[in-house]
């Protein structure tokens, strides 16, 4: 039982596009949605989060869209560059404070130059 | 400050014995996770620890034990290994003043 559901596997985007990364959640109790990006050879390392009282969250070239009422959210990557390129997992957690979390299968970008 | 630190970094095991990973946290977090990390299923927990003498179930706790004495440490070990348990490991620990988790480099363990 998945019970966040990540897309695409993997992505190949242009130096200087736009990295989209889209997740889906079943449990309307998930209260905290992070992102984390894990470079080869590393642990995972928290890039940017959301709590549902709000749409979207920016911080730098990236975005968090989040839609309660889909259950879905998304990571979004401004001009995207070759040191972008990394796995990203989404994940999401309820019980404030107490943030067991439950991830995606994770998405493999590649930036081409 | 070293956050996290796991050990080893790498282990071949032979199936049947047992190894227990280290994980040492200096931020005095008091919440400790372990997951498992398998291509195409992403990041599983296994156990976790919300203070230490306490411990609790994750998603994937079969085969796997652990023990938190104090703060700092929360050892994950495997009591007879199988190869299905041939992962990458990782630690990692919050702080009650955040939502960040923080992640250990990892421990890769292969089970023959």
């Amino acid at each position: 039982q998945q019970q966040v559901k990540q897309s695409p596997q993997s992505l190949i985007v242009q130096k200087g596009g736009i990295s989209i990364i889209n997740c889906a959640y079943e449990n309307t109790a998930f209260d905290y949605f992070p992102w984390y990006q894990q470079f080869p050879g590393k642990g995972p390392a928290l890039l940017i989060a959301i709590r549902p009282d709000v749409s979207e969250k920016k911080e730098g070239r990236f975005t968090i869209s989040f839609n309660k009422s889909a259950k879905q959210f998304s990571l979004h990557i401004m001009d995207s560059q070759p040191g972008d390129s990394a796995t990203y997992f989404c994940a999401a957690s309820k019980d404030l404070g107490n943030e067991k979390l439950t991830f995606g299968t994770g998405t493999r970008l590649t930036i081409i130059p | 400050i070293a956050g996290i630190t796991q050990a080893p970094t790498s282990q071949i095991l032979a199936a049947g014995r047992r190894m227990t990973l280290r994980c040492t946290q200096d931020m005095r977090h008091n919440a400790m996770y372990w997951y498992r990390q398998d291509l195409g299923l992403g990041l599983r927990l296994i156990h976790y620890s919300n203070t230490a003498g306490t411990t609790g179930k994750g998603e994937v706790p079969d085969g796997y034990s652990v023990s938190r004495a104090n703060t700092d440490d929360f050892p994950l070990t495997l009591a007879s290994a199988v190869p299905s348990q041939t992962s990458v490991y990782f630690c990692a620990s919050k702080g009650q003043s955040t939502d960040t988790q923080y992640f250990g480099p990892g421990t890769r363990l292969t089970v023959l």
